[in-house]
């Protein structure tokens, strides 16, 4: 199995806090991604990193933001959390830009009440 | 922009084969991934195919015809573990590594 951690594994928070989820991998892969699955909506992509201090948004990016220092370090933050953000969160990472299986983290389950 | 269309769910019997298909419609084309997903779990690669045909990896195999834009995923022999979310996804053409995913088909294997 790849190496790629997610922390915390479970979370319940209030509106309007802060909130940062942790992925990391030690397979020195240079993609990472960031999930949220729902249902009825499947897995859909916030961000996504393409090397250190290298980001861009995915297709439901408001109200996240994403930092990668190192590579393998990708963190996922909610300046401040609302409801709809109640959801699984899956890290993603892949070693190639064309051929890209990617390989997924355990998943974050987040409550925000 | 990119559309992926899955059945959202379908029921089979143990023992017997299943297909689930998957119609995409993308601004170019750089393959299509099936993922496996069990409940409360992360998803799993299971194929990748870029050309047209067949690829058999033991019990499962999956089908791509490009002009049709069509893919679909073909388990044999099911067993109660086969159950399951079936995911398929595509790569969005230059857009790096990203992929863009189906909704899912949620297959339930009945006895």
């Amino acid at each position: 199995d790849a190496g790629i951690t997610q922390s915390p594994r479970h979370k319940v928070t209030e509106t309007g806090t802060p909130v940062t989820l942790r992925c990391h991998q030690t397979e020195n892969h240079r993609y990472m991604y960031w999930y949220r699955q729902d249902p009825g909506h499947g897995l859909r992509l916030i961000h996504y990193s393409y090397g250190v201090k290298d980001t861009d948004k995915g297709e439901v990016s408001d109200g996240y933001s994403v930092s990668r220092s190192k590579t393998e370090d990708f963190l996922l933050t909610l300046e401040s959390a609302t409801s709809s953000q109640t959801s699984v969160y899956f890290c993603a990472i892949s070693e190639l830009e064309g051929y890209n299986e990617q390989f997924f983290g355990p998943g974050t389950r987040l409550t925000v009440l | 922009g990119q559309n992926i269309d899955q059945p959202t769910e379908m029921t089979a019997t143990e023992g017997a084969i299943v297909q689930i298909n998957c119609t995409y419609q993308t601004s170019g084309f750089n393959g299509l991934f099936w993922y496996q997903q069990h409940a409360g779990e992360a998803p799993t690669f299971l194929s990748y195919n870029v050309l047209d045909g067949l690829e058999e990896k033991g019990r499962f195999s999956s089908f791509l015809s490009r002009s049709k834009g069509y893919s679909y995923l073909l388990l044999k022999e099911l067993q109660m573990k086969d159950s399951a979310s079936y995911l398929c996804a595509v790569p969005p053409y230059n857009q790096g590594g990203k992929l863009i995913f189906g909704q899912g088909t949620e297959l339930s294997v009945k006895p």
